[in-house]
């Protein structure tokens, strides 16, 4: 059974800092894995999706790394912002034919001014 | 502009009423989802189509019927509704199943349902 796990559970930055959000997930049978951010009373925006048989994937200020042997992923916000302030999810796609994305239950982020 | 957009954003019911939720994309994606987020904020998937077929179908109550009229809409029905369905509703979509990097999921804003 596939179990994702994101630790912390809520971090606190000032402005300005570089920071990893990390998440781990149980079987490494997997056809890629999503990072997503997800602002109060709203849906989930898709950030990055790393193919598994990619390392990395970079958009902007956001990197996402994939190691599916050890089971992680971490995605690093550099020179983080209020604006980045938002719960941080990441899911992996199972390969298997049920096709379902497992969620992590996220990581909140506040970044203070 | 193009999204999944689904509706109502907010309702609020009675326990043993029958309620909808709605879903339209207009992101020409052939694969839609229903997500499930509770109070601890995990989101676990509840049924998902692939050009109106019924693809994945989780242990939910069958109070809970989806309908896709056709790919760019999937509706939710819910007949009798309980306390413990109280929850956010979230819809989705993706092209292929979302296996390609060019096709994250992408999901509407989701639907509070409050049942008192």
């Amino acid at each position: 059974k596939q179990e994702v796990t994101q630790i912390p559970a809520a971090l606190s930055v000032p402005e300005g800092e570089n920071l990893v959000l990390n998440c781990s997930f149980t079987d490494s049978a997997i056809y890629n894995l999503q990072w997503f951010r997800q602002d109060p009373g709203k849906g989930l925006t898709s950030l990055l999706l790393i193919q598994s048989s990619q390392r990395e994937q970079t958009s902007g200020r956001l990197n996402a790394s994939l190691d599916k042997s050890s089971g992680r992923s971490t995605l690093y916000i550099a020179a983080s912002q209020p604006g980045d302030s938002a719960t941080y999810l990441c899911a992996v796609l199972r390969m298997d034919s049920s096709y379902k994305l497992i969620f992590g239950s996220g990581t909140r982020l506040l970044v203070r001014p | 502009d193009t999204a999944v957009s689904q509706t109502p954003k907010y309702l609020v019911t009675q326990m043993g009423n029958d309620k909808s939720i709605k879903c339209e994309q207009n992101l020409g994606h052939d694969t839609m989802y229903w997500y499930k987020q509770d109070s601890k904020k995990f989101l676990k998937i509840m049924f998902s189509y692939n050009n109106k077929e019924l693809i994945i179908n989780e242990t939910v109550p069958n109070r809970f019927s989806p309908k896709s009229p056709d790919k760019a809409h999937l509706n939710l029905h819910i007949n009798s509704l309980e306390l413990g369905d109280s929850a956010v509703y979230f819809c989705a979509s993706s092209q292929g199943r979302g296996l390609s990097g060019n096709s994250p999921l992408h999901f509407g804003n989701g639907t509070r349902l409050t049942v008192t």
